[in-house]
């Protein structure tokens, strides 16, 4: 049973970089079929999908967010990562790390998710 | 961006009722169009895929229906369990996008 587990600090200052990991057990990051995404969801925005990355490499990521955003794998630790710079208040939320299935792109297998306040 | 719309935003039923939840697309998306349920403190869970299409595990009481840019999600026979919130989420082109959420309550 695959499971997606996220970590990373839990709060952030104004203007840094929020960094988070993925640690995936039970499959592989490089198997076929399936995007690595990250979604993050706050009281004000809801639902917001953030980017993903491919087994090959390749991402996408969400233009709203794409000079800021970067994402990255470590295929020997068979994690993916996140980094968002310069945070603000409104990047305050619950960022879940997500199995995204290629073809529908729906997201059937989601970490717990780990909750990221902005704040000096 | 393509905008997801969800009606309505809340929505009193009581045990046993039958409910529909509508979502619209800004364009057309086919049906790349999923949904997903949220318990309080719990992470989204999906329960349909393709506008129509039952997730693993899933009962039937679940159903989804629609194309094009108008889409269904109806629930049978509403069990305490069911009262939650409900999101739809377009598949159909980055940025993927979801609705603002259904919340659905006990009357």
């Amino acid at each position: 049973q695959i499971q997606l587990q996220e970590s990373g600090p839990g709060l952030v200052k104004p203007s840094q970089t929020l960094s988070l990991t993925c640690t995936v057990s039970g499959g592989s990051i490089t198997s076929g079929g399936y995007y690595w995404s990250w979604i993050r969801q706050s009281p004000g925005k809801g639902l917001e999908w953030l980017g993903n990355i491919w087994r090959s490499g390749s991402k996408n990521y969400n233009p709203s967010l794409k000079s800021r955003l970067g994402m990255s794998r470590d295929t020997s630790q068979n994690q993916f990562s996140l980094k968002l710079s310069s945070v603000s208040v409104a990047d305050t939320a619950m960022y879940y790390c997500v199995r995204d299935r290629d073809g529908d792109n729906a997201f059937d297998i989601w970490g717990q998710g780990t909750m990221v306040t902005v704040s000096s | 961006d393509i905008q997801m719309t969800q009606s309505p935003s809340s929505l009193s039923a009581s045990v046993g009722d039958r409910v529909t939840i509508t979502c619209r697309a800004s364009q057309s998306i086919s049906t790349y169009l999923n949904w997903y349920q949220q318990k309080p403190g719990k992470v989204p869970k999906l329960l349909i895929y393709d506008a129509s299409k039952s997730q693993s595990g899933v009962p039937p009481k679940f159903s989804g229906s629609g194309s094009g840019t108008h889409f269904t999600l109806a629930i049978a026979s509403l069990q305490p369990e069911d009262f939650a919130t409900y999101y739809c989420q377009q598949s159909a082109t980055t940025p993927y996008t979801f609705g603002q959420g259904t919340k659905l309550e006990i009357k």
